[in-house]
């Protein structure tokens, strides 16, 4: 059974940079996305981007820029790195398994397994 | 870009039947996939692809989609279904980015 267990700093004071990191137990680390989706108090899932074994990266253009995502293949891991953080950055950050599969025209993605959660909380 | 369009709350009777909609142009390329998720805890996966179910999910959770909208049908809800639940698909121009709905509330009577 895929596990996944993260870990980073809680709170920050503005300027600062986020950094998390997602350990994958349990499964094999190759032939998925792995993703970074925060959720601010009270809001709704917002994704922040995702990273394959290769190191390859897509991000949300929404963000500001200054997310950095990276990859340990030798330890199964992946971080995710928000530089300059603000008040508007206080959420809880999840990390998550991604697959994306097609069928004929049509694709199918989803996230299966998600960490714990880390709350994290930008505050002078 | 694409968006996903949810209704931001809806009520069902104990043992009745519910959908929650989710609309979006991706739809008719990304199947959507369903998230629930309680207070305080992370998302959990409740249906993927062709109405697809992780193990673990009881089989009163079904999804359909018929165009550019994908339901999630709770049939007979019960009280712990009560919670958030999340559509998501990717934006079906560019490079193809994960998105999310807004979420629909869910309460059961």
């Amino acid at each position: 059974q895929v596990q996944l267990q993260q870990w980073g700093a809680g709170l920050l004071k503005p300027s600062e940079t986020l950094s998390l990191t997602c350990a994958v137990y349990g499964g094999s680390f190759s032939g998925y996305s792995w993703s970074w989706v925060r959720q601010p108090p009270g809001k709704g899932l917002e994704w922040i981007g995702e990273i394959n074994q290769s190191g390859s990266t897509n991000y949300n253009p929404s963000l500001k820029s200054g997310v950095t995502m990276s990859v340990d293949t030798s330890k199964n891991q992946f971080s995710l790195s928000l530089s300059s953080v603000t008040a508007a950055d206080t959420a809880v950050y999840y990390c998550a398994r991604g697959t994306v599969t097609t069928w004929g025209f049509f694709y199918f993605q989803y996230m299966d397994v998600w960490g714990q959660g880390t709350t994290v909380t930008v505050s002078s | 870009s694409s968006e996903l369009t949810q209704d931001p709350a809806v009520s069902v009777a104990l043992g009745q039947t519910v959908r929650i909609t989710c609309q979006g142009d991706s739809l008719g390329t990304y199947y959507a996939s369903w998230y629930q998720q309680k207070p305080g805890q992370a998302p959990v996966l409740v249906i993927h692809g062709l109405n697809k179910r992780p193990s673990g999910i009881p089989d009163r959770f079904s999804g359909s989609t018929s165009g550019n909208t994908a339901s999630l049908t709770i049939t007979g809800a019960q009280a712990e279904d009560e919670a958030d639940y999340y559509c998501s698909s990717r934006d079906s121009s560019g490079i193809h980015l994960v998105i999310f709905g807004g979420g629909t509330k869910l309460t059961v009577l």
